[in-house]
């Protein structure tokens, strides 16, 4: 089945630093991939849609420039979150879909735990 | 705008139990539906997978059925086990997007 990655998969960092967290899609490609996040005892909430060689569509009340996605390949997506504060820890989950389409189906990343001191 | 409901928010039952969890969804207009469980702390892992144009799907003591029209699915659980425990999360695909639902978090007793 189609395996979706994400790196890192924990991270612990001081309010005010940048974080990359990356998807990769190992088996296929991807030309759309989303991001997910998902605070305690919530359910995911979708972020943006992640596009190859375009920019990223954002959810409403995402902050763009907050957030900012780039989609540089057909089998990775990066999300960086700028200037990270305490609010900005949550679980970031991001999916793909798998080169046939006929499915329809989304398969999902393991997550990245996101802490900001 | 696709709001996903399940209930129950919990549910605690005895071992061997069968089990019905409930989701409805406000926009009929989808692509397709998954249930998927998480465990706490983890990513998601997809259970089944119903496209818009079947009435159910099943996978070992799993069992989903969707009613399209009316906007609801249920996920029926067989013979529940201890490692069953886990969050369930109902999600409807439209237009590429999946909204999930708040989900249903199942704990099995011993």
């Amino acid at each position: 089945g189609a395996v979706v990655s994400q790196h890192p998969s924990r991270v612990i960092c001081k309010s005010g630093t940048s974080v990359k967290i990356e998807c990769r899609s190992l088996d296929f490609q991807a030309t759309t991939m989303f991001w997910y996040r998902q605070f305690p005892k919530k359910s995911l909430m979708l972020m943006a849609t992640s596009n190859e060689g375009s920019k990223a569509t954002y959810e409403q009340g995402v902050e763009k420039d907050k957030f900012l996605i780039n989609h540089a390949s057909l089998t990775l997506s990066t999300l960086t979150v700028t200037s990270a504060h305490p609010e900005d820890s949550s679980f970031y989950i991001c999916s793909a879909y798998s080169g046939d389409r006929s499915y329809n189906e989304q398969f999902f990343g393991p997550g990245t735990r996101l802490t900001v001191l | 705008k696709q709001e996903v409901t399940q209930i129950p928010a919990a549910l605690s039952v005895p071992e061997g139990e069968n089990l019905v969890l409930n989701c409805s969804f406000t926009d009929s207009a989808i692509y397709n539906l998954q249930w998927f469980r998480q465990d706490p702390g983890k990513g998601l892992t997809s259970l089944l997978l119903i496209q818009s144009s079947q009435r159910e799907q099943t996978s070992g003591r799993l069992n989903a059925s969707l009613d399209k029209s009316s906007g609801r699915s249920t996920l029926y659980i067989a013979a529940s086990q201890p490692g069953d425990s886990a969050t369930y999360l109902c999600a409807p695909n439209r237009d590429d997007k999946i909204i999930f639902g708040k989900g249903t978090r199942l704990h099995i007793l011993p």
